[in-house]
């Protein structure tokens, strides 16, 4: 079946510039996370979504980040006045549930975002 | 908070050698550990997912442990090859719901 997709797979903008960051989960998925991985680094935890609402938004680095999940299925990352520290690669995921036992992650390509 | 270290950050082996990668965390309140490879410019593959209450997953010449009380895990690969040449990760699942990663561990198989 088909696994998590992220669109774009690839974005430039300039500094200053609002971007959207979209995930399709795997269908069936009511978990959504987003993560971001900066050059040379491991992914960090930005958010999660559990259905429509957001579970734990903690990892939101300030408040020009957002992320909404309107129907429970799609999701979009928001970055406003986006500056050259947010270029990195944005990783969505998707699991059954949130929740325990856990479950599994399963992970998009990723969009390379690149603020100059 | 969590905090994942991987030794080594980068590593390059000739074609066949066995070989070791390291994970160490700080909580040793974890459900799961998970290791994943990362080729350039791509997401994350999931190779293998060690529970809290198991000791180690194996798959093909892939071997993982996990020593839960102590706060390690290690990726063993066997016979490695240029096409295990990738980025590995390891990734551990606390009371929270994200994952935690490490930095990763860079791999070169050469020819």
């Amino acid at each position: 079946g088909a696994g998590v997709s992220q669109t774009p797979s690839n974005k430039v903008t300039e500094k200053g510039k609002y971007v959207e960051l979209r995930c399709d989960p795997i269908s069936g998925h009511t978990a959504l996370y987003w993560y971001r991985q900066s050059l040379g680094q491991g992914p960090e935890f930005l958010i999660y979504f559990q259905g429509t609402g957001a579970a734990d938004d903690s990892g939101l680095p300030n408040d020009r980040f957002f992320a909404v999940r309107p129907e429970g299925s799609v999701s979009t990352l928001k970055i406003q006045r986006t500056e050259r520290g947010d270029s990195a690669v944005y990783l969505c995921a998707s699991s059954l549930k949130a929740g325990f036992p856990p479950y599994e992650q399963y992970f998009g390509p990723g969009t390379r975002l690149t603020v100059t | 908070k969590q905090e994942v270290t991987q030794i080594p950050a980068a590593l390059s082996v000739p074609e066949g050698e066995n070989l070791v990668l390291n994970c160490s965390f700080t909580d040793s309140a974890i459900y799961n550990l998970q290791w994943f490879r990362q080729d350039p410019g791509k997401g994350l593959t999931s190779l293998l997912l060690i529970q809290s209450s198991q000791r180690e997953q194996t798959s093909g010449r892939l071997n993982a442990s996990l020593d839960k009380s102590s706060g390690r895990s290690t990726l063993y690969i066997a016979a490695s090859q240029p096409g295990d040449s990738a980025t590995y990760l390891c990734a551990v699942r606390g009371a929270g719901n994200m994952l935690t990663f490490g930095g990763g561990t860079r791999l070169m198989v050469k020819p």
